[in-house]
């Protein structure tokens, strides 16, 4: 499976501040993806990064507040902006691979604490 | 709708005993069952996986069994250590799109 390394691991910061984390892979992916998981709860779709345009977001989740960078097939970012205590998370990276892209693999994600 | 469901929230097993974690979907369409074990702030790893025309694949000590009729999978571990104690999640998906995570049942194995 590919090697994924996500940036920073973890960052307390104050409300109204924005974070951008860095999603790294080994190797090239056509699938890429941006999760949350808030405290006690499951994992939760924010997005598909597409590589050259526009990410797709999934239903509560918009732009303006989450925006993602896929410049190329290897590398992505996730900003939370204009944060608030509720966006205390943990976010992830993740990649589909396989024959037909049916396994997902995770990076070691990014604690994110809002003060 | 929760279209995928782990009724066990935790789950207590003495060391060297068998772990069974259950895993039931409502969606027809899911051809693809992952398992994932997470540690307090770390991504998911990927466990074991399933394709639907299968009903069971093994791997070391972590076996999952597929029943589609019942719409219903589980993952047993054998035997059960110490290091197994996470949280587990089972994940669906259909056509290698939309995976769909359940709660997740948090295991204790005792030593």
């Amino acid at each position: 499976s590919a090697v994924i390394s996500q940036k920073p691991s973890r960052d307390i910061c104050q409300r109204g501040t924005s974070l951008t984390i860095q999603c790294q892979v080994d190797s090239q992916v056509t699938m890429m993806f941006w999760y949350r998981q808030q405290p006690g709860q499951s994992l939760t779709l924010i997005a598909t990064a597409n590589q050259g345009s526009e990410a797709t977001y999934e239903s509560g989740f918009v732009i303006d507040k989450f925006p993602i960078s896929r410049p190329n097939l290897t590398f992505s970012t996730l900003t939370v902006s204009n944060m608030s205590p509720e966006d205390s998370s943990i976010y992830l990276c993740s990649v589909a691979q396989g024959s037909t892209n049916e396994k997902l693999f995770f990076g070691s994600g990014t604690q994110l604490s809002v003060l | 709708d929760q279209q995928v469901k782990q009724n066990s929230p935790s789950l207590s097993v003495q060391e060297g005993r068998i772990s069974i974690l259950n895993c039931d979907y409502t969606n027809s369409m899911f051809d693809y069952f992952l398992w994932y074990k997470k540690y307090p702030a770390e991504g998911p790893t990927f466990l074991i996986s399933i394709s639907s025309i299968k009903d069971k694949n093994e791997d070391g000590r972590f076996t999952v069994f597929l029943n589609k009729s019942a719409k219903h999978l589980s993952l047993h571990i054998v035997p059960s250590q110490p290091g197994d104690s996470a949280v587990y999640f089972c994940a669906a998906s259909a056509q290698g799109q939309n995976f769909v995570f359940g709660p997740g049942t948090r295991l204790s194995v005792l030593p």
